[in-house]
């Protein structure tokens, strides 16, 4: 079946330290991958995705996200974190193409200490 | 419009009484998407829509759940006798080939 595990349910970061949320996917087919992020009564804003190409994709806000296959994960990054990415990190996967629903994550709750 | 646009952002209905959602997706967006999201967990797939055609359903909860597209472009969820399981947030989603999916700021359902 297909599914995404976000193994963190909640992480905490200091202020300028980097960030990784951790995300793995089973899914049949090549997988389009997706990264959003959800701050408190907001929909959800797409960060970035990966189709296909280079495994190493930017997105907005500073964050990057790298697509491995052999780990089937794609996980988010951030060198250098500001307290306003404190907010609910949400992985999905989908096979991209218009009319296929998004599979999601459980999610990341972000929180940024100072 | 420059983005998707729910309405009402908030309502609060009595056990038993009917709602309707709307969603008023990007123009030009084919695909629609209707997602469930509970407190702390992440969205779940209701329904699809292309143009005006549901082609996928097999989200929906009960049969006390509708959506509808009747012109291919703004959607209504309906929940009939709404429960309080019903709570949660209504995200609805509108797409391109090969690109992302942009979602709206949902709905938050509080039936009491």
């Amino acid at each position: 079946a297909q599914s995404v595990t976000q193994p963190d349910i909640h992480i905490t970061v200091s202020e300028g330290a980097s960030l990784e949320l951790r995300c793995n996917y089973s899914y049949g087919a090549t997988p389009y991958l997706f990264w959003y992020v959800q701050s408190p009564g907001q929909g959800l804003q797409l960060l970035l995705k990966y189709f296909s190409g280079d495994t190493l994709v930017q997105g907005i806000k500073g964050f990057e996200a790298e697509f491995k296959r052999s780990q089937s994960s794609f996980n988010l990054r951030k060198p250098s974190v500001h307290w306003s990415d404190a907010a609910e990190y949400f992985c999905a996967v989908g096979e991209g193409q218009a009319g296929t629903a998004l599979i999601f994550g459980k999610g990341t709750t972000l929180s940024v200490s100072s | 419009g420059a983005g998707v646009s729910q309405s009402p952002r908030y309502k609060v209905a009595k056990r038993g009484q009917d709602v309707a959602l709307r969603c008023d997706p990007i123009s030009g967006h084919v695909s629609l998407f209707w997602y469930q999201q509970a407190l702390g967990q992440g969205p779940e797939f209701l329904t699809y829509f292309q143009n005006e055609a549901q082609l996928d359903k097999s989200g929906l909860p009960s049969d006390r759940f509708f959506a509808e597209r009747p012109e291919g472009s703004v959607s209504t969820l309906k929940i009939q006798r709404t429960q309080q399981e019903d709570s949660a947030v209504y995200l609805c989603a509108s797409s391109v080939p090969g690109d992302g999916y942009t979602f709206g700021s949902g709905t938050r359902l509080t039936v009491v």
